[in-house]
């Protein structure tokens, strides 16, 4: 089983519209967790860290349920710049911050 | 304020070559992590390292491939004896250590071998 599961996509959403992705991890020793986005052949960039109690940043919301391993974002109003792939990324050490990355999630935005 | 910087961007290497891949971590970053992603997978840790010291290497084949943080200079990932199947984007990224969990990424270096 992978660490770290996340749908591989693609998703094909209409510009404005909303989209939700889910990820779900294996280590109930996980620490820490984030949403990265990859656009194609760059680096990855650090969208939001996920916590708890939901943290939401303008048109992103992310949500973390550690009874379930599972940790959610939520896209509103999506922007064509919104596609990208999605990198559902969890590290487990303290001390170590390695990351652990899901494969993404492939977005596109249809105008 | 500088990113994380990586060369060469490129790199093209015959099968048997040496690659050397360099990464200079954000100004005031002491922490550097080097994640391979192969065409069409995603990210894998390979090495994490900090001035002098490696601290975990726990991702890195177990031939041909070592890194390095030196003192001065930038962190190296060096593979020998490059074979197809190391064809891919080495990223590596870095961290403060004071605010342990954002790690920024710089441009990779996409090697392929031929």
């Amino acid at each position: 089983r992978k660490e770290v599961e996340q749908d591989p996509g693609p998703f094909n959403v209409p510009e404005g519209a909303t989209v939700a992705f889910n990820c779900t991890y294996s280590n109930s020793a996980s620490q820490s967790f984030f949403w990265y986005r990859q656009d194609c052949r760059k680096e990855p960039k650090l969208l939001m860290s996920v916590y708890s109690s939901g943290n939401e940043d303008g048109r992103f919301t992310a949500q973390l349920n550690r009874a379930s391993q599972y940790i959610s974002l939520l896209i509103r109003d999506s922007k064509l710049s919104d596609s990208a792939t999605y990198l559902c990324v969890v590290t487990s050490n303290f001390g170590n911050e390695k990351l652990t990355f899901g494969t993404g999630t492939r977005l596109t935005i249809i105008p | 304020n500088a990113g994380v910087m990586q060369n060469p961007r490129h790199l093209v290497r015959r099968r048997g070559q040496e690659a050397r891949l360099r990464c200079s971590p954000m100004k005031g970053h002491s922490h550097v992590y080097w994640y391979r992603q192969l065409p069409e997978e995603g990210l894998k840790f390979m090495v994490y390292l900090q001035k002098e010291n490696i601290i975990d290497e726990s991702g890195m084949p177990k031939e041909r491939f070592s890194a390095e943080f030196p003192k001065e200079g930038p962190s190296i990932l060096r593979i020998q004896q490059v074979v197809r199947g190391d064809s891919a984007a080495y990223f590596c990224a870095s961290l403060s250590g004071d605010r342990a969990y954002e790690q920024y990424f710089g441009p990779g270096t996409r090697l392929t071998v031929t």
